[in-house]
């Protein structure tokens, strides 16, 4: 079975912190990404990443950056967290190339508060 | 835009109950791919369901089954017989960007 494992699934992080929200797939998907979810809003795209140190914006990639150095792993990162970045954040990876048909597998997410 | 509508935030209904559950997309292209994914309390989303534009035909899967009109641009999603393990939020996905709708909130009550 596909498995996408979030380091954390509960984090409390005081304002201006860096934050690192790890996700780390085993089936050698090549493309993966990161969400947010909020209520009333959805899922919202991040940033979402087609191969190895590749990174693409999604709809809110203010705040927010990544890094890809290994295929297995991405890693979401909030340079200085701020509250109204408090949110369950999803990791999400898919075995496609580019075009889309395919089926996202997801991590159990992480929710993150910033006091 | 190109994107999905869930208009249904929340729906509650009792344990044995069938409900539907809406999603309304806009889209230009002509090959066009559909999702529904649930997600429990745990947190997890768990892929239902893919239908691309060429397939209009229903899906039955046990007690689940999907309705695709393209003329009315609907992929709708209904449960027979609810349960109270059916109590998740469901979110209908385009291939268009990633795009999720906002999920709809589903409370089966025993």
């Amino acid at each position: 079975d596909v498995k996408v494992t979030q380091s954390s699934r509960y984090l409390v992080k005081r304002t201006g912190e860096k934050v690192f929200l790890e996700c780390v797939q085993d089936m050698d998907h090549e493309n993966m990404f990161w969400y947010r979810q909020d209520p009333g809003l959805g899922l919202r795209l991040i940033y979402f990443s087609y191969d190895v140190k590749m990174k693409e914006k999604g709809d809110i990639p203010e705040g927010y950056s990544v890094s890809r150095e290994k295929k297995e792993r991405f890693s979401l990162i909030l340079e200085s967290a701020s509250t109204n970045q408090t949110s369950m954040y999803l990791c999400a990876s898919r075995p496609t190339g580019w075009e889309d048909t395919g089926e996202l597998f997801f991590g159990e997410g992480s929710r993150l508060t910033v006091l | 835009a190109q994107k999905v509508t869930q208009a249904q935030t929340e729906i509650s209904v009792v344990e044995k109950e069938d409900v539907t559950l809406d999603c309304v997309y806009e889209t230009r292209d002509t090959t066009y791919y559909l999702f529904w994914y649930k997600q429990p309390p745990s947190g997890e989303l768990v892929f239902l369901i893919r239908r691309n534009s060429f397939d209009e035909q229903n899906e039955i899967s046990g007690r689940y089954s999907w309705n695709f009109q393209k003329s009315t641009s609907s992929f709708n999603f209904t449960i027979t017989a609810s349960q109270v393990v059916d109590s998740a939020v469901y979110f209908c996905r385009s291939n268009y960007k990633l795009t999720f709708g906002k999920g709809t909130l589903l409370t089966v009550n025993p």
